[in-house]
């Protein structure tokens, strides 16, 4: 079965340094992998998503994630964080008949001044 | 677009009342998805649809919990009786697969309240 595993499930950094939120995959086939990202109290929003096309996946606000499939991985990277980057992030799988989606346990990501 | 539509937005019922959750999806999609999310399980897909036929509903926590798509642009989500184990965020999304993947949209969510 597919699953995902967020490796945080918090991570703090402060405005304008890097963000990591790492992310590792196990799948029996080539993946459809995405990352989601929810504002509190709000729905869930599609930052980007990777279907077995470039590895190097940019999304929307500067966010970026690499499929890396030697390390079964899919990090979020994002050169500089910014205070409403501020929200929880999941890595998300589609299952194998790619109806389904496997959401991992989410990391909360906060930025300080 | 207006993207997923969910009614109500909030919703406080007391035990054992009746609860129906409502969602509109994007035009023109033909999947409908109804998620669970608590603090204590994350985020759990309860049913899909597949062009208003029930696909998968395992996710369905029990007999009290069932699901209707009457037609392409409605769906509801009904809780009877209801308990206070029931309280969380309910969302809906939907999305039209194409190129092997499948990219939901989600609606903004009803928090439900079961005092």
């Amino acid at each position: 079965a597919q699953s995902v595993t967020q490796l945080d499930s918090h991570v703090s950094v402060s405005e304008g340094t890097p963000v990591l939120l790492r992310c590792n995959y196990s799948s029996s086939y080539s993946p459809s992998l995405f990352w989601y990202v929810q504002h509190p109290n709000k729905g869930l929003q599609l930052l980007l998503k990777y279907t077995s096309a470039a590895t190097l996946v940019k999304g929307i606000n500067g966010f970026e994630a690499e499929f890396k499939k030697s390390e079964t991985s899919f990090h979020l990277t994002k050169p500089s964080a910014h205070m409403s980057d501020a929200a929880e992030y999941f890595c998300v799988v589609s299952d194998a008949g790619f109806q389904k989606l496997v959401f991992g346990t989410g990391t909360r990501l906060l930025v300080s001044p | 677009d207006a993207g997923v539509i969910q009614s109500p937005r909030h919703e406080v019922t007391e035990m054992g009342q009746e609860v129906t959750l409502r969602c509109k999806p994007i035009s023109g999609h033909d999947y409908l998805f109804w998620y669970r999310q608590t603090m204590m399980r994350g985020l759990e897909l309860l049913i899909y649809f597949n062009n208003n036929v029930p696909i998968d509903d395992s996710g369905m926590p029990e007999d009290r919990f069932s699901a209707k798509m009457p037609n392409a642009s409605f769906s509801t989500l009904k809780i009877q009786p209801s308990e206070p184990r029931d309280s969380a965020v309910y969302f809906c999304a939907s999305s039209l697969v194409r190129e092997g993947y499948n990219e939901q949209f989600f609606g903004p969510g009803t928090r439900l309240t079961v005092l």
